[in-house]
């Protein structure tokens, strides 16, 4: 069965402080690994997509990272604002009719 | 990118009613989507839209309980029919390109049902 599991569930950090949040998925075939921003009460805003042949991709402050031979993926936020308070949500596509597997998430708030 | 609107963005309707929701995207997309997100979850994809046809949903959703329509490339409805408080949730449409991996999310509609 395809699976994706995020750690932490929830993350609570001071504002300007870094973070890593965690992705381990058993999806397969496997084409793309996405990581998506959802703002409470909005839809998700895709950070990064990366492929099998890809190890890291940075998108301002954030950079994913991909390791295809444990199935994990990881999202490091460097200096962490106000506005980075979100749902941070794993995606892997290669199963279901979309294509996609979610993961539940991680809830992460920024403290001032 | 694709540009993705939903109406309404929120509602709150009784138990026994039901709820039509618009998506609007501002290109031509391949595929429509829509997907649930119950509280403190992630989302779960309800059915695909088809132009011109039937959609094809997953398991556990209905056609009579979540009627789809999609007359064209650009827009779909999805009707939540005969609400109870269980179907409270976020309804989201999403899209994708044919030229791209992306798949783009609309700012869902927020249902609760009393």
């Amino acid at each position: 069965k395809n699976q994706v599991e995020q750690s932490p569930q929830s993350l609570i950090i001071l504002e300007g402080k870094n973070c890593t949040l965690q992705c381990n998925y058993t999806v397969s075939p496997f084409s793309n690994l996405r990581w998506y921003k959802q703002d409470t009460g909005r839809g998700p805003v895709s950070l990064t997509i990366m492929t099998f042949s890809e190890n890291t991709k940075s998108n301002g402050r954030y950079t994913a990272t991909l390791d295809a031979d444990t199935k994990q993926s990881s999202l490091h936020i460097t200096a962490s604002q106000l506005s980075d308070s979100a749902s941070y949500i794993c995606v892997v596509s290669g199963g279901g009719a979309d294509g996609l597997t979610f993961g539940k998430g991680t809830h992460l708030i920024i403290q001032p | 990118s694709a540009v993705i609107s939903q109406k309404p963005s929120r509602d709150i309707c009784q138990r026994g009613t039901s709820l039509t929701i618009q998506c609007q995207v501002d290109s031509q997309v391949t595929m429509m989507f829509w997907y649930r997100q119950q509280p403190g979850q992630s989302l779960t994809l309800i059915a695909t839209a088809n132009q011109g046809s039937e959609a094809t949903y997953e398991s556990g959703f209905v056609i009579d309980k979540f009627p789809i329509s999609r007359p064209n490339l650009t827009f779909s409805t999805l009707t939540v029919s005969n609400m109870s408080p269980e179907d409270s949730s976020i309804y989201l449409c999403s899209v994708t390109r044919a030229d791209t991996y992306e798949q783009y999310f609309g700012p869902g509609t927020r249902l609760t049902v009393t």
